[in-house]
């Protein structure tokens, strides 16, 4: 079993609508999760990252954390042509204090207008 | 700052020879990581240092890679002889301690014929 699994899409979204992505790990005891958004050829960069205590809201971006089914999801609100990429989830495992970070295979995002 | 700087940005070389990727992490940053990226298998971490002592290679394909940091600003990445199957993209990121980001260089792109 993966540490972080990701649905590898592609999701296709209308442009303005709602994309909603998520991500679920199997370390019961992680401590941030970060959502990395990669386009094509480029390599990846953070959106924004979450501690286990609580949900964060960036702009057109919501990160929120469900622990008890150990999944984390991305909104990205009025999605946007330019949203369009693979968006990669991470996870800080509990055991590690190094900032070492589990990868998912990341969801491909299709903004179309 | 300029960020993560890799080199080459591009390599192709045949199979068995020696290929050596460089990265120079951001100024100050204490923490660099070594990944690999391909299609089937995703970003992969392969090794990573602290104050340029590696911490855990335990991602490290086989004895064909080796990784090295001398020095706070440099950090090479070495695969001899490299084979077909190491084709990927690899990113170097580093991060300072106490903080959540990793920030990752624009890759080098492997194609070993």
């Amino acid at each position: 079993q993966k540490e972080v699994e990701q649905n590898s899409g592609p999701l296709s979204v209308p442009e303005g609508a709602i994309a909603s992505l998520n991500c679920t790990y199997s370390d019961r005891g992680s401590q941030s999760f970060f959502w990395y958004r990669q386009y094509s050829g480029k390599s990846p960069e953070l959106i924004m990252f979450i501690y286990s205590n609580g949900d964060k809201e960036d702009g057109r971006f919501t990160a929120q954390l469900n622990k008890a089914s150990q999944y984390v999801s991305l909104l990205i609100r009025d999605s946007q042509p330019s949203d369009s990429a693979t968006y990669l989830c991470a996870v800080n495992l509990e055991t590690d204090s190094w900032g070492k970070l589990q990868f998912g295979a990341g969801t491909q995002v299709v903004v179309t207008p | 700052d300029a960020g993560v700087i890799q080199s080459p940005r591009h390599e192709v070389t045949e199979m068995g020879q020696e290929v050596t990727l460089r990265c120079k992490p951001i100024s100050g940053h204490n923490s660099l990581f070594w990944y690999r990226q391909t299609m089937m298998r995703g970003l992969e971490l392969l090794i990573y240092f602290n104050n340029n002592v590696p911490i855990d290679d335990s991602g490290m394909p086989e004895d064909r890679f080796s990784a090295k940091m001398p020095n706070a600003s440099f950090s090479t990445l070495k695969i001899q002889p490299s084979e077909p199957r190491d084709s990927a993209v690899y990113f170097c990121a580093s991060r300072l301690d106490g903080q959540e980001t990793q920030y990752f260089g624009p890759g080098t792109r492997l194609l070993v014929l």
